[in-house]
């Protein structure tokens, strides 16, 4: 068991509010993702980090930002909330030794729910 | 730029039947993995298995196949004597060199009994 918990589990938000997105991870793994998932639209990249402090964009970036201070920590978060972000959102880490055998896999959290009225 | 296409939305069939569902890739690199992932309607995404470029061998595990053929960019995969649990959302996501997942927009599946 990866060890990924996603906080809260569901919100509900009024637009134009800040919102915070937590990622918790208990097994110090470097790669950490956040996914929002929309019908039509699979699950498509926010952000991701791949260390403390070290982050980079995704495909859907805009009005994200994203902040890693600790390793076990990968937080979401939404200046000012628009209905267009309410969606499903997923944190992801990537597991595996890597080097030559590139033996990789991508573990998810069981998501959030975010409803912005 | 990568991309996954999983062109068939939505697919109904009647518990027992055999069902494939496709996936097709585009990528300019010569390493990277492909995945599959199941998504019941209780929400969580379930990894399925993981595919490395190197290696087209098909897989089976129980009543799931998959078969990887570089030549057309493809990775499907099959359920056989298909189940109601079956019932789900099922992507299909490319990675490079290990790093972050593109995902197809997913295919719904639903078995009926």
């Amino acid at each position: 068991d990866a060890g990924i918990t996603q906080s809260p589990r569901h919100k509900v938000t009024e637009t134009g509010t800040p919102v915070t997105l937590r990622c918790h991870q208990t097994e110090n793994h470097r790669y950490m993702y956040w996914y929002r998932q929309d019908p039509g639209h699979g699950l498509r990249l926010i952000h991701y980090s791949y260390g403390v402090k070290d982050t980079d964009k995704g495909e859907v970036s805009d009005g994200y930002s994203v902040s890693r201070s600790k390793t076990e920590d990968f937080l979401l978060t939404l200046e000012s909330a628009t209905s267009s972000q309410t969606s499903v959102y997923f944190c992801a880490i990537r597991e595996g030794p890597g080097g030559k055998d590139f033996n990789y896999g991508y573990t998810f959290g069981s998501g959030t729910r975010l409803t912005v009225v | 730029a990568q991309k996954v296409t999983q062109a068939q939305t939505e697919i109904s069939v009647v518990e027992k039947e055999d069902v494939t569902l496709d996936c097709v890739y585009e990528t300019r690199d010569t390493t990277y993995y492909l995945f599959w992932y199941k998504q019941p309607p209780s929400g969580e995404l379930v990894f399925l298995i993981r595919r490395n470029s190197f290696d087209e061998q098909n897989e089976i595990s129980g009543r799931y196949s998959w078969n990887f053929q570089k030549s057309t960019s493809s990775f499907n995969f099959t359920i056989t004597a298909s189940q109601v649990v079956d019932s789900a959302v099922y992507f299909c996501a490319l990675s490079r060199h290990g790093n972050k997942l593109v995902f197809g927009a997913g295919t719904i599946l639903r078995v009926k009994s």
